[in-house]
């Protein structure tokens, strides 16, 4: 058990929905980044959060957003859902340049 | 671009044989490596770190790799693999100083496939 907490595990939601993910970090860690892993393009750095302000963009789509809240927590917002968004998100938080990942929430869109 | 190259796809082998898994990255600066596990359908483990130092680093369940900063490699080894490695290994890198809040890149990872 990393610490990281991440629900839900699994979400299946039809073409052009909303889902949020919700990711808790490890007690005192400020730095929250979220993965996306799928079958073709491998693990990919989505967007990282610092105490609360955004602090880098990776490869995440103009549909996606997410915010880091005063308790730490990070929810990843999800739009106009496409059968390619089909993957498992992984957030991950760190300390002393480690990174601990959370269990990941599968999602599924039909 | 910054990339990290994993050379076997599927690895296959018999219990007691000997692992060696390459990495290589695309980065001239400084960088943290890092081998990261995932059993099946468990989340990423992290196996080893290389920060600074001895490029030979020790990681958990018998793993190490090596640091070859000429060669822009991070190689993962076990002597002995046992039937419970079964899983795949992602090696990754950021920039920057021991201690970086950056994000990680991740090759495409190596399955494991350890035969009773």
């Amino acid at each position: 058990d990393s610490g990281v907490t991440q629900t839900p595990k699994h979400l299946i939601t039809a073409t052009g929905q909303r889902v949020t993910l919700r990711c808790s970090p490890r007690s005192g860690d400020l730095s929250v980044y979220w993965y996306q892993q799928s079958l073709d393009q491998g693990l990919q750095f989505l967007i990282q959060y610092y105490n609360g302000e955004e602090r880098a963009k990776g490869n995440i789509l103009e549909r996606f957003s997410a915010q880091q809240f005063p308790d730490l927590h990070s929810e990843l917002n999800l739009s106009s859902l496409e059968l390619g968004d089909s993957a498992l998100y992984f957030c991950a938080s760190s300390r002393g340049g480690e990174q601990y990942f959370g269990p990941g929430t599968r999602l599924t869109v039909t | 671009a910054q990339s990290v190259s994993q050379h076997n796809h599927h690895v296959i082998l018999s219990e007691a044989a000997s692992l060696e898994l390459g990495c290589n990255y695309s980065y001239g600066g400084t960088v943290n490596l890092f081998w990261y596990v995932q059993y099946p359908g468990q989340h990423l483990q992290l196996l080893l770190k290389y920060f600074s130092g001895d490029p030979l680093v020790k990681g958990i369940k018998g793993f190490e790799a090596e640091f070859i900063k000429s060669k822009f490699s991070f190689n993962l080894r076990k002597p002995s693999v046992q039937w419970s490695d079964t899983a795949e290994y992602f090696c990754a890198v950021n920039r920057g100083q021991r201690g970086s809040q950056g994000n990680l890149i991740f090759g495409k990872g190596t399955k494991l496939s350890v035969k009773p």
